[in-house]
Formats: C-alpha cells, sequence, structure tokens
C-alpha cells in the first residue's frame, strides 16, 4: 500500500522569507502524481501545485515550487516570499496506479506566517 | 462557475442516530470521492463513484456507511446508527474525469459531531 509522511506537524515563517515543508511517500508503482494541498480555515481545500513522476524537472507555479527527489521518495515544497495569505494547513498527497484517482494523504503541515 | 457544495455544513446528532450528508460536485464532473477528516487518522478516503457506479468502496469503515449518487451528479453519504467515532469533517470533491493526474476540487465539508 501506498503511504504519505509528513514529518512536520508545524511549521512558521516569516513573511516574506522562504519554507521549505517536507514530504516523503513509499509506493512500488512506476506511474504516480504527487500533489500539495492547501487547506485554509475554510476547509476547502485548494490543488497548490502537481508533479507527473516521470517528469524530471520539477513543478513550479508562481512563488510554489516543488524539489522532486524521485530515487529518494521525497517531494518537498518551497514557498518563497510568503504572504499572510500562505498560513493554512498543507497536506502531501499521492495518486497512482490504478487508484481511479483517489488521494492518499499526508497528515499535514500546519504554516503560521508571523507579520 | 459554482464550486463543489456540500450540505449540511454542520450536523451534530445523538449516538444512534442515522444522518444523511449531500455533496453537489461541479456540474459535468463525471468522479466523485468521498473522504473522511478526524484528528485521530488524518484524510482518508472513503469512496469513489465514477458516474452513478462506485467501483472502489474500500474506504468506508464499516456496513453502517453507505453512499449513492444519481444522475451521475448528486451523492449522498449515509451513515446509520452513529458512533462518537464517526465524528469529523467529511469532504467530497469532484473531477472532470478519474484520471491520476486531475485535479479534484473540494466542497467545504460537512462537520459531524456524535454526541
Amino acid at each position: 500500500a501506498q503511504t504519505v509522511t509528513q514529518s512536520q506537524p508545524e511549521m512558521s515563517v516569516q513573511e516574506a522569507e522562504t519554507v521549505t515543508l517536507s514530504c516523503t511517500y513509499d509506493t512500488s508503482e512506476s506511474d504516480y502524481y504527487l500533489f500539495w494541498y492547501k487547506q485554509p480555515p475554510s476547509r476547502q481545500m485548494i490543488l497548490v501545485i502537481r508533479q507527473e513522476a516521470y517528469k524530471q524537472q520539477n513543478a513550479t507555479e508562481n512563488r510554489f515550487s516543488v524539489n522532486f527527489q524521485k530515487a529518494a521518495k521525497s517531494f518537498s515544497l518551497k514557498i518563497s516570499d510568503s504572504q499572510l495569505g500562505d498560513a493554512a494547513m498543507y497536506f502531501c498527497a499521492y495518486s497512482g496506479g490504478t487508484s481511479y484517482g483517489k488521494l492518499t494523504f499526508g497528515q499535514g503541515t500546519i504554516l503560521t506566517v508571523h507579520p | 462557475g459554482a464550486g463543489v457544495s456540500q450540505s449540511p455544513s454542520n450536523k451534530v446528532t445523538e449516538k444512534g442516530k442515522d444522518v444523511e450528508l449531500r455533496c453537489d460536485p461541479i456540474s459535468g464532473h463525471t468522479a466523485l470521492y468521498w473522504y473522511r477528516q478526524s484528528l485521530g487518522q488524518g484524510l482518508e478516503f472513503l469512496i469513489y463513484f465514477q458516474g452513478n457506479s462506485a467501483p472502489d468502496k474500500s474506504g468506508l469503515p464499516s456496513d453502517r456507511f453507505s453512499a449513492e449518487r444519481t444522475g451521475g451528479s448528486v451523492s449522498t453519504l449515509t451513515i446509520q446508527r452513529t458512533q462518537q467515532e464517526d465524528s469529523a469533517v467529511y469532504l467530497c470533491a469532484s473531477s472532470p474525469t478519474s484520471g491520476n493526474w486531475n485535479e479534484q476540487f473540494f466542497g467545504p465539508g460537512t462537520r459531524l459531531t456524535v454526541l
């Protein structure tokens, strides 16, 4: 079975600084996708960024980028120029094989942004 | 356009009662997923629908849980004889198709409290 682990229950960052959230996963599948979702206090999950496992190039979306290390099964999220609106719970998620797109989530990391 | 909506937003019930949770996906989305978010178990998959069929029910925790989807649209998650351990936030998500790459669009969830 696939597992996703986020080892940082909480992280904090100063506004305008950079923070990195960690995620590791375990799978025996060769074809899979990795995601970072953000959950603000409103509870509504929002996709931040996604990565295809067969692509070596790291995905980027504006201030958000990932460091995907396939051999190490590591998928960290870097947030640059942090903003107050980035404060939320962040979930790393996996989807692969014949799972019909269902997501396996990590435990989540609460990110606090200090002004 | 309208996003995924869920009702009720909050539900308080007594142990042993039945509850129904509703999800209205984005129009035209054929894939629909239910997840449960609780303090002890994190975010876990419950059931997946493709159209009105449920090819994957592997996450339903017991036979007290059931779900249906009608007209390829609205889905209802029913919990019979609720127990205190059923207290959680129930999230619904929809996607245009069931591919592993697809972004899932989440509703705001229903917070269920079983007294």
